[in-house]
């Protein structure tokens, strides 16, 4: 069973469509992250959501609006794709106020603008 | 400031060899935790190893042990007995203290890309 999931993997689109990435995860972890990792392999956070609350909206352009249904789910919307968007995205899941609290990372969604 | 710096864009090891990869950071905050994370060429991102700041031991996990040195502010990865598949890029993040919203994120340096030559 895969813990986080990330759909599509892969996602090649136009400049100025709209475009979705979902991701779900099974761990029962309470908090979800995205994560944007640029073509020189830098990572980072865009999003976090603690129980559906917007906890971190790190200066992402509006255009991006992470939704979250549920605990398990946290889904990233882009609007308007620009060339700058290609990247990277991951989500991630951790559990708030466990010790170590590592985020356990999706396999990557790879979003080219064209 | 950068909170993570690898100043190590790449680095070489034998197989079988020990290698050091450094990651020094910068928190004032006095709870903090340390965390390494390997990115092989398939893309994932693998949790390696975690080191919190009142720690009092060095951490281990099988071949990684992370080398704390709290007053110099360095956490380096040491990856004992090198393997071909340890070549990947390598990070090292942080996550500072309980205040707001930073306990909920990892901030990542710009890692080192290891290769295992045979």
């Amino acid at each position: 069973d895969t813990a986080v999931s990330q759909t599509p993997k892969y996602l090649v689109t136009q400049m100025g469509n709209d475009k979705s990435i979902k991701c779900e995860q099974n761990l029962g972890h309470d908090t979800m992250y995205w994560y944007k990792q640029d073509s020189k392999k830098f990572l980072k956070i865009m999003f976090s959501y603690n129980n559906k609350e917007l906890i971190i909206n790190e200066t992402v352009p509006n255009r991006f609006s992470p939704k979250s249904p549920d605990k398990a789910h946290l889904n990233l919307h882009i609007n308007s794709l620009e060339l700058g968007d290609s990247a990277v995205y991951f989500c991630a899941s951790s559990l708030a106020g466990r010790n170590t609290g590592e985020l356990f990372f999706g396999e990557g969604s790879r979003l080219t603008v064209l | 400031a950068q909170k993570i710096t690898q100043t190590q864009p790449g680095m070489f090891v034998q197989e079988k060899e020990a290698v050091t990869l450094d990651c020094t950071y910068d928190t004032s905050d006095p709870s903090y935790g340390l965390f390494w994370y390997k990115q092989p060429s398939s893309g994932e991102m693998i949790f390696l190893i975690y080191q919190g700041s009142y720690d009092q031991q060095n951490a281990t996990e099988g071949r990684y042990s992370l080398n704390f040195q709290k007053a110099r502010k360095s956490a380096n990865l040491v990856i004992s007995a090198s393997q071909l598949g340890d070549s990947a890029m390598y990070f090292c993040a942080m996550r500072e203290g309980y205040s707001g919203g930073s306990n909920y994120k990892l901030t990542f340096g710009k890692g080192t890309l290891l290769t295992v030559n045979p």
